[in-house]
């Protein structure tokens, strides 16, 4: 069946980097979108990156721009994040998901998340 | 930057009809999806495309949406419909940027 399977995760003190994957199995995912979604301790969902199937348009939320840099390897069937200059702000656990088409219509399969934490 | 807009919260009798709102300013261009989180766990999505329900969601889950509120429905919410519910739809700028409202926590009891 379908599966995403986030990794990575972990402490790391502020201003470091961290780097997230994701591994896909179960359906074509070079023909999927892939989106970056974290939730904060006690808070709701909050939208990160997006790349679309054949990696050619990237799109980050404001709060991430310029620090975390979303990435594809379509022939390992794998998703990353790569995190620099990590910030309190950013502690969450970190879900991948698939979207519905190619671009960036919303999520239908989701990972289980990988919990980041920054803290010193 | 562009926001969508839900109730904190909604609270209903078992049997009883629950509507969630969600309003944005591009939703009469971009389509709005809806995910169900129980707490501990990965959203789950129930409605996509406005109103397309996913193999395996109960047909009690339903979706409309209208101008600039689009609205989840549970008819005759059970129990078990006892989570978080947020909306998630895109910018309609150049810029395609997702967002998710607030989330809406819903009691049934």
């Amino acid at each position: 069946q379908m599966q995403l399977v986030e990794s990575g995760g972990g402490v790391v003190q502020p201003g470091r980097s961290l780097r997230l994957s994701c591994a896909a199995s179960g359906f074509t995912f070079s023909s999927y979108g892939m989106h970056w979604v974290r939730q904060a301790p006690g808070k709701g969902l909050e939208w990160v990156a997006v790349i679309w199937y054949d990696g050619s348009y990237k799109y980050y939320a404001d709060s991430v721009k310029g620090r975390f840099t979303i990435s594809r390897d379509n022939s390992k069937n794998t998703l990353s994040l790569q995190m620099n200059s990590l910030r309190a702000g950013d502690t969450a656990v970190y879900f991948c998901a698939r979207d519905t088409s190619t671009y960036n219509y919303g999520m239908d399969v989701w990972g289980q998340g990988t919990t980041v934490t920054v803290s010193s | 930057s562009y926001e969508l807009t839900q109730p904190p919260s909604v609270s209903v009798s078992p049997g009883q009809t629950a509507r969630i709102t969600c309003s944005g300013d591009a939703l009469p261009k971009k389509h709005a999806y809806w995910y169900q989180q129980k707490s501990g766990q990965a959203p789950v999505l129930v409605i996509y495309e406005d109103s397309k329900r996913p193999s395996g969601i109960p047909e009690r889950f339903s979706g409309s949406s209208s101008g600039t509120m689009a609205t989840l429905t549970i008819s005759g919410a059970q129990v078990e419909d006892e989570a978080d519910y947020y909306c998630y739809s895109t910018d309609s700028g150049g810029n395609p940027r997702g967002v998710f409202g607030g989330g809406t926590k819903l009691t049934v009891l």
